[in-house]
């Protein structure tokens, strides 16, 4: 069983475009996130949400909007797709919000725009 | 704010070669230290972690031992293999910030 799963694994799509992509975890934890990964391979967090509250939003264009509707599930919902939007998006999730606590990642979404 | 810088890559090295790629933080308060692997295609993976000074992480051959003194946290494994090659994260949390900091990543690959 996939621990943390997101799909879909690969998104080709058009300039100006809105998408989805879905993360959904069976390991019971609290808290979850979205990273977005460069083509330099360079990862930064963009949001967290523990038990479904967010609980970071780092410096993200509000085209791109978090959605928790459980604590197992976090969706990252992209408007007006621009060509700098193009990396691989990690989910992760871990126990809880505690610092020693490791994260579990999911297998990626690249994402390249058109 | 908090910062990890790793070594750059990529590290080219041959199979049974000793292994080390160095990472340094900046944290304000007193972080956790992690590394991570990711293997291509695949998301990323803990490889070892350590939550305080003097902690030695270690797994797979691996280690790495948090050092206050000299805010570093190097990772080493005495023999690589082929199966080795991936990219490699260092990272940090801190409590203030609640969220991990990463290097930018080193790759590694193993030749036979």
């Amino acid at each position: 069983d996939t621990a943390v799963s997101q799909t879909p694994k690969y998104l080709v799509t058009q300039m100006g475009n809105d998408k989805s992509i879905k993360c959904e975890q069976n390991l019971g934890h609290d808290t979850m996130y979205w990273y977005k990964q460069d083509s330099k391979k360079f990862l930064k967090i963009m949001f967290s949400y523990n038990n479904k509250e967010l609980i970071i939003n780092e410096t993200v264009p509000n085209r791109f909007s978090p959605k928790s509707p459980d604590k197992a599930h976090l969706n990252l919902h992209i408007n007006s797709l621009e060509l700098g939007d193009s990396a691989v998006y990690f989910c992760a999730s871990s126990q809880d919000r505690a610092v020693n606590q490791p994260q579990h990642f999911g297998d990626g979404t690249r994402l390249s725009i058109l | 704010g908090d910062s990890v810088t790793q070594m750059e890559g990529p590290v080219t090295l041959s199979e049974e070669a000793f292994l080390t790629i160095n990472c340094t933080y900046t944290a304000t308060g007193y972080p956790s230290l992690f590394w991570y692997v990711q293997y291509p295609g695949e998301g990323l993976q803990l490889l070892l972690k350590a939550t305080k000074a003097d902690d030695k992480g270690s797994n797979k051959g691996f280690e790495a031992t948090y050092r206050k003194e000299t805010t570093s946290f190097h990772l080493e494994k005495g023999s690589v293999q082929v199966s080795d090659s991936a990219v490699y994260f260092c990272a940090l949390s801190d409590g203030g910030n609640e969220k991990l900091t990463f290097g930018t990543g080193t790759r590694l690959t193993i030749i036979p």
